[in-house]
This record gives C-alpha cells, sequence and structure tokens, in this order.
C-alpha cells in the first residue's frame, strides 16, 4: 500500500539553528513528492515541490529538499531557522495515473526556541 | 492567501444533520480537491472533481457526497452527521487533473455535536 512516513512527531530546534524534516514514502513508482507547512488556524502552504528532473529543490522561505530514489525519501532541510518558521510541516505524494490525489504524512511540528 | 476560498470559516451542528461546506478555486482551475483533517486519521484525502466529473476517489464515506458546478466551484454534502465527522475539512485546486501543484483553501471546521 501507498504510504508517507514523517517518523518525527515533533521536533525542536534553536533560532539560527540548522533543520532537516524526514519523510519516506513507499510507491509502486517515482512519485510527484511536496512538501506544505501549516500555520496555526491556518490553510497548507506549498514550500516546494519535485517532478523529475534534479533531485535537489529549492523552495520559499529558504527550504530546500533532496529526493533520494534508493533510499525512497525526501527530507526537507533548512540552514538556519526563523521563529517564524514554527508550524507543522507535511510531506506528499502523488502520482499522475491516480488524477491528483495526494497522500499525507502525518506531520511534524516544529518548535523553534529562542 | 491561495486564492482558493471556503465557506463557511465555521460550523457547528448536531448528530444527525446535514450541512454543505463551499469551495470555489482559483481562477483558471479546472480540478478541485476536498480532505478531511482530523487528530486520529491526520490529512485525508476524500475527491477530486475535473471540469465538473469525478477524476479521483479516496476513503470518502457513502454519507458524504461532493459536486463541482459549471462555474467550477464545489460543494461537499455531509450528511447523518456523527460526532466522529468533526474535523477541518479543505478545498484545494489545481489547474489539470493530474499531478500536480495544489492550492489549498484555509479550510471550514465543522464541529458535530
Amino acid at each position: 500500500a501507498q504510504s508517507v512516513t514523517q517518523p518525527d512527531i515533533h521536533i525542536t530546534v534553536s533560532e539560527g539553528a540548522s533543520l532537516e524534516l524526514r519523510c519516506n514514502y513507499s510507491y509502486g513508482a517515482t512519485p510527484y513528492l511536496f512538501w506544505y507547512v501549516q500555520s496555526p488556524g491556518q490553510g497548507l502552504q506549498l514550500l516546494l515541490k519535485y517532478f523529475s528532473g534534479d533531485t535537489l529543490v529549492q523552495g520559499i522561505k529558504g527550504f530546500e529538499a533532496e529526493f533520494k530514489r534508493s533510499q525512497s525519501s525526501f527530507n526537507l532541510r533548512k540552514p538556519s531557522v526563523h521563529w517564524s518558521d514554527a508550524a507543522e510541516y507535511f510531506c506528499a505524494v502523488g502520482r499522475g495515473n491516480q488524477g491528483g490525489k495526494l497522500i499525507f504524512g502525518q506531520g511534524t511540528e516544529l518548535s523553534v526556541k529562542p | 492567501d491561495s486564492g482558493v476560498t471556503q465557506t463557511p470559516k465555521h460550523l457547528i451542528t448536531a448528530t444527525g444533520q446535514r450541512v454543505t461546506l463551499r469551495c470555489s478555486p482559483r481562477s483558471g482551475d479546472l480540478s478541485v480537491y476536498w480532505y478531511q483533517q482530523s487528530l486520529d486519521q491526520g490529512l485525508q484525502f476524500l475527491i477530486q472533481y475535473y471540469n465538473g466529473e469525478e477524476r479521483a476517489k479516496g476513503n470518502i464515506l457513502e454519507r458524504f457526497s461532493a459536486q463541482q458546478f459549471p462555474d467550477l466551484h464545489s460543494e461537499l454534502n455531509l450528511s447523518s452527521l456523527e460526532l466522529g465527522d468533526s474535523a477541518l475539512y479543505f478545498c484545494a485546486s489545481s489547474p489539470y487533473g493530474g499531478a500536480d501543484t495544489q492550492y489549498f483553501g484555509p479550510g471550514t471546521r465543522l464541529t458535530v455535536l
């Protein structure tokens, strides 16, 4: 069955420290991969996406993610976290032959210490 | 602001009742998606419409139904409501029908008492 795993439910980092959020997927073919962020009381905002090509993708707000086919991973990184990055982060996968259906991970809540 | 609008923002109702959630996609987008977000199930895909036709279906309950109208707005109808239907319901839209960037609305928070 198709699935997305975000192993870390909650992560706390200090402001200015680097960040890596993990995402692993289980899919039968090369998936389309997304990272979304959700602030409290808000909808989901797209940070970045991978469809094909360069496996290192750049997104908004200084985020980047790397697709590693051999590890079935799509980890999100940021070199220096800001207090405003505190939010919940969701990894999602989709496949073109299933319409636009996205399967989401359980999310990782990020807290930022001053 | 994603350009996707959802109404109402909050909805409180009783068990057994029926409600309708409304979504207007971004201008030019042909696909509309509905997702349910709850504490125990996380974010679950319910259904997708593309240009008025059903394109993909997730684990949507038989008590739930959706449609997309000629002006491309969509409605999600939830009937015979149960306590467990309390959740945040998101609508998203995208330009096309396949794997595509989805833009999410702010959600409708449904509380069933």
